[in-house]
């Protein structure tokens, strides 16, 4: 299986603080992409990373990538109640099929 | 949603019944995509198409088939839905050198 795997699998925290979750996959990549879902909808794009960076800013997000470990991470700054949903990470390999991990569910606390 | 609609939004079926499930789209894209999402395995790929009569098997196709006939419409069908099937289906869209994928808003599907 390419799916790739998320730690932690539900993370919990005030608003305020940073929030940060992990992936990892199993293949080589040429981008690695977060997704994020909130209960009961579809998944939305939030940032892609390109297999030759190794940090990527957008707002309060920021992510990288470490191919040589094959993982990447996400975190969220100043966390607010609106970012409560799951996140996920997806790898795309040489076609253009993405390959999701098994998400983190972040609760942010008012 | 970008343009993306899935139907019927919610359905409950008889195990051993056809089951066709339908992504509609009205952003031109070529690529199209169906997963499923169950607790603790995340999304999985059940089938692709990268265009028209362009179809393949993704990692979890087993029970699954699909069609697409026009740019807008690919089907999914249970071709005899049984209780492992229950699940939530995603469809989702992209472009050819274009890597964000746009998602539907999702079909719970519950076979009893």
């Amino acid at each position: 299986s390419q799916q790739g795997e998320e730690d932690p699998q539900a993370l919990s925290i005030q608003e305020g603080e940073n929030a940060t979750m992990n992936c990892s996959y199993k293949t080589s990549i040429n981008n690695l992409q977060w997704y994020r879902q909130n209960s009961g909808r579809g998944l939305v794009h939030l940032i892609l990373i390109r297999s030759n960076e190794r940090e990527k800013h957008s707002g309060r997000l920021r992510v990288t990538l470490d191919t040589s470990k094959k993982s990447s991470s996400l975190l969220i700054t100043a966390s607010r109640a609106a970012d409560t949903a799951s996140y996920f990470c997806a790898h795309q390999t040489g076609a253009n099929n993405l390959f999701f991990g098994t998400g983190t569910r972040l609760t942010v606390i008012p | 949603d970008a343009g993306i609609t899935q139907s019927p939004r919610h359905k409950v079926t008889e195990t051993g019944t056809p089951v066709t499930l339908r992504c509609h789209q009205t952003e031109n894209h070529r690529y199209m995509y169906w997963y499923r999402q169950d607790p603790g395995h995340g999304l999985r790929l059940i089938h692709y198409s990268y265009g028209v009569k362009d179809t393949d098997k993704g990692e979890v196709s087993d029970g699954y088939s699909v069609s697409r006939s026009k740019t807008e419409d690919f089907l999914l069908t249970l071709e005899s839905a049984t209780s492992s099937q229950t699940s939530v289906y995603f469809c989702a869209i992209s472009e050819p050198g274009q890597p964000e994928a746009f998602f539907g808003q999702g079909t719970r599907l519950t076979v009893v």
